[in-house]
C-alpha cells in the first residue's frame, strides 16, 4: 500500500524556518517525481514545488521561490521542504504528493502537516 | 501564469447528474486531473488523463474535455459525493508555475 506521511509542521514566528519531511513507503520512491501542495485555512489548493525522481529538476511557485528548497533522499525514501523567511501567508496544511513524470497528475497524497506562521 | 476557473458551488439532487467545469488556457495543451476533498481530509484523485479512474473510484465519475474547458460529471450522485472538487493541469504558459489548480467547486447533494 502506498503511504506518504508528512511531519515537521508547527508554529513559527514570521521570518523563521521549518523543515517539512515526507516519508514514503509501499512503492519504489526513486521512480517518481514528488511534489508539495499547500492549502491555506479555508482556501483552495496551491502547488508549491516539484522535484524530479533523480533530483535533476526542481521547480517552485513564484510565491515561494528563493525562500523554500525542495530536496529528496531516495535511499531513505524521503522528501523534504526547507522553508525559510516564513510569512503569515505561508500558513497552510502542506501535503506531499507523488506523480509519475510526464503524466501530470498526483495519484497519491499524504494526510498533510500544518505549518502556522504567527507572532 | 495560467489560471483554472471553476464555479464556486453547485448542488445536485440525490441520484441526479451534475457537471463541474474547469476553464483555462492550459487545458488546450494538457488534460485536467480532478480531485475530491472532503472536510479535514487530503485530496483524492478521481479522474486523470482523457477519462481514467483510479482503482476504487466509482464509475459514476467521468471526465471530458473540449477546447479550454474540462468537465467532471457525476452521474447518479450519492450523499458521499458531497465534497470540494478541484481540477489541475500542467501549466502551459512557461516555466512557472509547473502546475496550476482550479479555484474549487463545492458540491452539495440535496
Amino acid at each position: 500500500e502506498v503511504q506518504l506521511v508528512e511531519s515537521g509542521g508547527g508554529l513559527v514566528k514570521p521570518g523563521g524556518s521549518l523543515r517539512l519531511s515526507c516519508a514514503a513507503s509501499g512503492f519504489t520512491f526513486s521512480n517518481y517525481s514528488m511534489n508539495w501542495v499547500r492549502q491555506a485555512p479555508g482556501k483552495g489548493l496551491e502547488w508549491v514545488s516539484s522535484i524530479s525522481s533523480g533530483s535533476t529538476y526542481m521547480y517552485y511557485a513564484d510565491s515561494v521561490k528563493g525562500r523554500f528548497t525542495i530536496s529528496r533522499d531516495n535511499a531513505k525514501s524521503s522528501l523534504y521542504l526547507q522553508m525559510n523567511s516564513l510569512r503569515a501567508e505561508d500558513t497552510a496544511v502542506y501535503y506531499c504528493a507523488r506523480d509519475l513524470a510526464g503524466l501530470y497528475y498526483f495519484d497519491h497524497w499524504g494526510q498533510g502537516t500544518l505549518a502556522a506562521v504567527s507572532s | 501564469s495560467s489560471e483554472l476557473t471553476q464555479d464556486p458551488a453547485v448542488s445536485v439532487a440525490l441520484g441526479q447528474t451534475v457537471r463541474i467545469t474547469c476553464q483555462g488556457d492550459s487545458l488546450r495543451s494538457y488534460y485536467a486531473s480532478w480531485y475530491q476533498q472532503k472536510p479535514g481530509q487530503a485530496p483524492v484523485l478521481v479522474i486523470y488523463g482523457k477519462n481514467n479512474r483510479p482503482s476504487g473510484i466509482p464509475d459514476r465519475f467521468s471526465g471530458s474535455s473540449s477546447g479550454n474547458t474540462a468537465s467532471l460529471t457525476i452521474t447518479g450522485a450519492q450523499a458521499e459525493d458531497e465534497a470540494d472538487y478541484y481540477c489541475n493541469s500542467r501549466d502551459s504558459s512557461g516555466n512557472h508555475p509547473l502546475y496550476v489548480f482550479g479555484t474549487g467547486t463545492k458540491v452539495t447533494v440535496l
